[in-house]
C-alpha cells in the first residue's frame, strides 16, 4: 500500500518570497508521484509528475519538485510566491501500478499569500 | 486542448432520490476514474474503468455503481442519497499507454437536501 504525508495543513508566505510545500511518501516500489493544485471551486490541476526520469522535476507556473529516495519526500517548492498561487496542493500517489489503480492523496495544504 | 467534460456542473436532490453523474473523456482517453471530495476533504478514489471493464475499486458504497460505454464515457449512478452524499464528484481519465497522468475534470457538485 501507498501513502503520502504532506507536512503542514497551511502554509503562509509573502508575495514574492520563496514557497516550500513538504510532502513524505511512503511506497512499496518505485512511485510515481505527483502534484496537483486545487483553486477555490474549481477542479484539479496537474502541476507536475515525477516517474523516475530525473530527480528534479519542473512543472507549470515555476513550479518544481525534487524527489529524495532516501529521505522519501518530494518537496514542492517556487522561488518567489505570486498571489495566484494562492490555493490547495495535493500530494499524491499513483496505485501499484496496476494501470487503473486509483490515486491517493495526501491532506492537502493551503497556500497564503500575503500581499 | 480538449479537456474532460463532466455534466451536470451542479446537482440538487432530495434524501432517498437517485442521481447519476457522466464524464466524457478526453479523445483517446481509455480509463476512467471517480473521486468523491467531501467539504474540506482529500478527493477519494471510488472505482476505475479500463476498455469498458471495471477495473479498481476504492470507497465506493454499494448504493452507487458505474459503468463505461462503448464511445467510453462513463456514468455514475449514485441511489438512496443521504446528506453524507454532498460532494464534488471528480471524474479523471488516462490515455491509452504506460503513462499514468489522470486529468481531472471540472467536477459535479452534489447537494443532497
Amino acid at each position: 500500500a501507498q501513502s503520502v504525508t504532506q507536512l503542514d495543513s497551511h502554509v503562509s508566505v509573502s508575495e514574492g518570497t520563496p514557497v516550500l510545500l513538504r510532502c513524505n511518501y511512503s511506497s512499496s516500489y518505485s512511485p510515481s508521484l505527483f502534484w496537483y493544485v486545487q483553486h477555490p471551486n474549481k477542479g484539479l490541476q496537474l502541476l507536475l509528475k515525477y516517474t523516475s526520469a530525473a530527480t528534479l522535476v519542473k512543472g507549470i507556473n515555476g513550479f518544481e519538485a525534487e524527489f529524495k529516495k532516501s529521505e522519501t519526500s518530494f518537496h514542492l517548492t517556487k522561488p518567489s510566491a505570486h498571489m495566484s498561487d494562492a490555493a490547495e496542493y495535493f500530494c499524491v500517489v499513483s496505485g501499484s501500478g496496476g494501470g487503473a489503480d486509483g490515486l491517493t492523496f495526501g491532506k492537502g495544504t493551503h497556500l497564503i499569500i500575503q500581499p | 486542448a480538449a479537456g474532460v467534460i463532466q455534466s451536470p456542473r451542479h446537482l440538487i436532490k432530495e434524501k432517498r432520490e437517485t442521481a447519476t453523474l457522466k464524464c466524457y473523456p478526453i479523445p483517446r482517453h481509455d480509463t476512467v476514474y471517480w473521486y468523491q471530495q467531501g467539504p474540506g476533504q482529500d478527493p477519494q478514489f471510488l472505482i476505475s474503468f479500463y476498455e469498458k471493464m471495471q477495473s479498481d475499486k476504492g470507497s465506493i458504497p454499494d448504493r452507487f455503481s458505474a459503468q463505461q460505454f462503448s464511445d467510453y464515457h462513463s456514468e455514475l449512478n449514485m441511489s438512496s442519497l443521504e446528506l453524507g452524499d454532498s460532494a464534488l464528484y471528480f471524474c479523471a481519465t488516462r490515455e491509452k499507454g504506460p503513462a499514468d497522468t489522470q486529468y481531472f475534470g471540472p467536477g459535479t457538485r452534489l447537494t443532497v437536501l
